[in-house]
């Protein structure tokens, strides 16, 4: 089955504490994202990649990392979680980085952070 | 300014009826429009992809886009109760970087 998975589905973690998200796709997609969707603001992206060992910032990259060593993974790390990062974060994946309406991005099922 | 403005709802309504949910956006690049249904507790999924302006139907979805009103609009006829989710508007201007609206949680009502 063609899907994005991430791993853990949720997680309670203290500030300070460094956590990794993984993010992992089955379909050979070239271009990865992670979003953060909170309420009243919708979903904005914190940072893409459009191949392996190419990644740059979304709209909000701050306190965030990522790498993308092979073509499936994309990993999100937060190396010194704040509260302000408690959110509901998305991965997800497309063809490639072009827009069309035959490339569509599929999202996983999410990944609940709390950051007490 | 919100480059994407999407009424957040809730919006409740009897089984059957005729939903309408709307964005507006600023960004005139904007070329590619998008509606993605989001179930509680799951990710976001492509409902209705549209290019420019214009309608396109699907079943009992119609999603319209006025380019020169900057506003897009999604209908569902006949709705049902498994049509309640979060419904979430995103716009792109050609790659794949997508800007979504706030969401509307919509409630159909047996």
């Amino acid at each position: 089955e063609a899907q994005v998975t991430q791993n853990p589905r949720y997680l309670i973690t203290v500030t300070g504490k460094k956590l990794t998200v993984t993010c992992s796709q089955n379909m050979n997609h070239e271009y990865m994202s992670w979003y953060r969707q909170d309420p009243g603001l919708g979903l904005r992206q914190i940072y893409y990649s459009m191949n392996v060992e190419v990644t740059d910032k979304g709209d909000v990259p701050e306190g965030y990392k990522v790498s993308r060593k092979e073509k499936r993974n994309f990993p999100l790390i937060l190396e010194s979680p704040s509260p302000n990062q408690t959110s509901l974060y998305f991965c997800a994946s497309s063809l490639d980085g072009r827009t069309s309406l035959d490339n569509e991005q599929f999202f996983g099922p999410g990944t609940r952070l709390t950051v007490l | 300014q919100k480059e994407v403005e999407q009424d957040p709802g809730p919006l409740s309504v009897p089984e059957g009826a005729i939903v309408s949910l709307n964005c507006t956006y600023s960004n005139s690049a904007f070329q590619y429009f998008m509606w993605y249904r989001q179930y509680s507790r799951k990710g976001p999924e492509l409902l209705m992809y549209t290019y420019s302006s214009g309608n396109k139907e699907d079943g009992r979805f119609t999603a319209q886009v006025d380019k020169s009103s900057k506003y897009i609009s999604l209908f569902i006829r006949d709705s049902q109760p498994s049509d309640s989710a979060t419904y979430l508007c995103a716009m792109s201007g050609g790659a794949q970087k997508l800007v979504f609206g706030q969401g509307t949680r919509l409630t159909i009502n047996p």
